[in-house]
């Protein structure tokens, strides 16, 4: 089936700093999602991305939809303690078939 | 109001038991999932109803059974699982219009089964 492949699998920064990751694909995506999970609860959406070029902002949070269709990026700057958590990025398969990136874990160093 | 709730919070049961999971939503919502969430993993997703239907079975072994008694509710029944069925189960739920594809989900905080 489809995959999305996250990048970096993990990072650790010092609060503060920004932090950028991404989701590729090998196939067309008409949608991207951004999410973020705390541990033992249920994934957050922090944007949602319809277009191509597509670049939105969300607080401290930017993401972009790549013109390839086939990546998307997510930007979170002056990072905080609390933007710690596991980022997943998902899109559609086909109808109402969502599938979520490998996820990025990040840990934010007070 | 964007809230997904589910409860139990946690569940242990043996591999005899019966038991449900159950998930609830108020936001008009005429779609509804379940996933589940292996750890270190991504959510996998499993059902899907539609406007009270099943859509969607992604080949999800029989000892789950998914029931959707009214637009709101949303239950899974649980019986003779295994060991390796231990997962987090999210639910989800959308507003189920569109083609599908730009479609939101809402996740709620997800039942943390361990199966003995």
């Amino acid at each position: 089936g489809q995959q999305l492949n996250q990048s970096p699998q993990s990072m650790f920064i010092q609060e503060g700093e920004d932090v950028s990751m991404n989701c590729t694909s090998s196939s067309i995506f008409n949608t991207w999602l951004w999410y973020k999970q705390d541990p033992g609860e249920g994934p957050v959406l922090l944007i949602a991305l319809y277009k191509a070029g597509e670049l939105t902002s969300n607080g401290r949070l930017t993401a972009q939809f790549g013109i390839t269709r086939k990546d998307s990026f997510l930007n979170i700057s002056a990072s905080i303690p609390s933007d710690v958590g596991i980022y997943f990025c998902a899109g559609y398969t086909g109808f109402q078939k969502l599938v979520f990136g490998t996820g990025t874990r990040l840990l934010v160093s007070p | 109001d964007t809230e997904v709730t589910q409860t139990p919070k946690h569940l242990v049961m043996g591999m005899t038991n019966k038991k449900s999971l159950k998930c609830e939503q108020h936001m008009g919502h005429r779609a509804m999932y379940w996933y589940k969430q292996k750890a270190k993993k991504p959510p996998e997703l499993m059902f899907v109803y539609s406007y009270e239907k099943l859509s969607i079975n992604e080949s999800v072994p029989s000892r789950f059974s998914p029931e959707c008694p009214n637009s709101s509710l949303l239950n899974l029944h649980l019986h003779a699982l295994q060991p390796e069925d231990s997962a987090l189960y999210l639910c989800a739920s959308s507003q189920g219009r569109g083609g599908g594809q730009t479609d939101t989900q809402y996740f709620g905080p997800g039942t943390r089964l361990t199966v003995l």
